[in-house]
């Protein structure tokens, strides 16, 4: 069974750089008509679809956070990442990385299963 | 691009019947499937409804996914509520662009 894995630090200081890696517990990546995918959830609020990297390489951002993410698949293909700039303390947040399923015209439709997440603390 | 309106919260007592709303802004609800996906507190997001009405395997058949064209909206009904269910629902849907909607999530009471 499919399982992912965030990883990264904790807390980070506002105008840094957050940095996460979501480790694939299966050669998946690259391999498979499938997404890679990071969402989060700040405290208090829904749900928000970050970046997600199609199994070609192809990048999709949400319009609100594309000028300051970037995803990307490790060499390795074993790790897709994730680096969020000039962060704030609107950016804390739980992160969650997914892997994303298609539909039948290609889209990316939907995401299972999801890592159990890791909380980023923006503050100084 | 388009907007999910879900009400903020929904409470309802033990055995009955709740519905969730999830209304599109703009588009037709139909031209791309709605999921709904269900958090306990501590817990990663699962899916209890894809493609609109689909149950993965493993999520009771108390679970229940609709779309109406005539309001542009989805919904997910939970029939025989147990204290379990009590959790935020978020509907999520994308564009053909690969760009992808949450909802705002709904906190489910069971009262």
């Amino acid at each position: 069974q499919l399982q992912l894995q965030e990883s990264g630090p904790g807390l980070v200081k506002p105008s840094e750089t957050l940095s996460l890696t979501c480790t694939v517990s299966e050669d998946t990546i690259g391999t498979t008509d499938s997404f890679w995918a990071w969402i989060r959830r700040p405290p208090g609020k829904g749900l928000e679809w970050i970046a997600s990297i199609s199994f070609t390489g192809s990048t999709y951002y949400n319009p609100s956070l594309e000028s300051r993410v970037t995803i990307s698949v490790d060499t390795s293909k074993t790790h897709f990442s994730l680096r969020l700039n000039s962060v704030t303390a609107a950016d804390t947040a739980v992160y969650y990385c997914a892997r994303g399923l298609i539909e039948i015209f290609g889209a990316l439709m939907r995401f299972d299963p999801w890592g159990q997440g890791t909380l980023v603390t923006v503050s100084s | 691009n388009f907007m999910l309106t879900q009400p903020h919260s929904v409470s309802e007592s033990p055995g009955k019947t709740v519905t969730i709303s999830c209304s599109r802004s703009s588009g037709s609800i139909d031209s791309t499937f709605v999921q709904w996906y269900q958090q306990r507190p501590g817990s990663s997001p699962i899916t209890v409804i894809y493609e609109d009405d689909q149950r993965p395997s493993g999520v009771p058949d108390r679970f229940s996914g609709s779309i109406d064209r005539s309001s542009n909206s989805a919904s997910l009904s939970i029939s025989g509520l147990q204290t379990e269910d009590e959790a935020d629902y978020f509907c999520q849907s994308y564009d053909r662009s690969n760009h992808v909607v949450f909802g705002g999530g709904t906190r489910l009471t069971v009262l």
